[in-house]
């Protein structure tokens, strides 16, 4: 079975800071590992994602995410937070051999960029 | 644009009603999935369908029920069975790789069902 922990409920940051959002997983196989963010009573939006290739992976926002297979985490950083950053981030895992039910999620970690 | 639509926004409800939540996707993808959302425990999956005329409970399938006559259209029916039905419902979709399923999901806004 697969697994994802986000081990934070909450997050907080100032504004201009670095921020990271922390996420571990377990799964069968390599790996399928993606970052969504919602905004209140909003649907998930796609952040980014890693398949393959090189471990730190660029999205949108000025997000990214380093896949560690040691410490098989995949923890979503973004350089200097905004304001608008806050918002509730959900990471999600696939092992590569695939499973009809999709992505397993986290429970999610709210993000607050304070001003 | 392409993408996933889910309606009612908001959707109020008498206990012991059945009320069915629509979603509909013109992304041409094989999958639909059903998740229910409540504070604290993220995305649980409640029905998925990768085919037409096929469906498959998820974690948590009591109470509910789906439809997949058609490829665009994944409707949810909230039954009376259903005992904790206030929660915010996703759709999503997404495509099918060759003998894998590991494709992005893309999701609908949402339908926030309250039970007065």
């Amino acid at each position: 079975a697969q697994s994802v922990a986000q081990p934070e409920d909450q997050v907080n940051v100032a504004e201009g800071n670095p921020l990271t959002v922390k996420c571990t997983y377990s799964v069968s196989g390599n790996p399928y590992l993606f970052w969504y963010v919602q905004y209140p009573n909003r649907g998930l939006q796609f952040l980014l994602k890693y398949i393959t290739g090189d471990n730190l992976v660029k999205g949108s926002y000025g997000f990214e995410a380093e896949f560690n297979k040691s410490q098989t985490s995949f923890h979503l950083k973004k350089p200097s937070a905004l304001v608008s950053d806050s918002a509730l981030y959900f990471c999600a895992v696939i092992g590569s051999g695939g499973g009809a039910d999709g992505l397993t999620f986290g429970k999610g970690t709210h993000l607050i960029i304070q001003p | 644009d392409g993408g996933i639509t889910q309606s009612p926004k908001y959707l109020f409800r008498k206990e012991g009603q059945n009320v069915t939540l629509s979603c509909e996707q013109n992304l041409n993808h094989d999958a639909m999935y059903w998740y229910r959302q409540d504070p604290g425990q993220g995305l649980r999956l409640i029905y998925y369908s990768q085919i037409v005329n096929d469906f498959q409970k998820g974690d948590i399938a009591e109470g509910y029920s789906v439809s997949r006559e058609k490829k665009e259209s994944f409707p949810l029916t909230v039954t009376s069975a259903q005992k904790n039905p206030t929660a915010f419902y996703l759709c999503a979709s997404n495509t099918l790789g060759p003998g894998a399923n590991t494709g992005e999901l893309f999701f609908g806004e949402g339908s926030r069902l309250t039970v007065l």
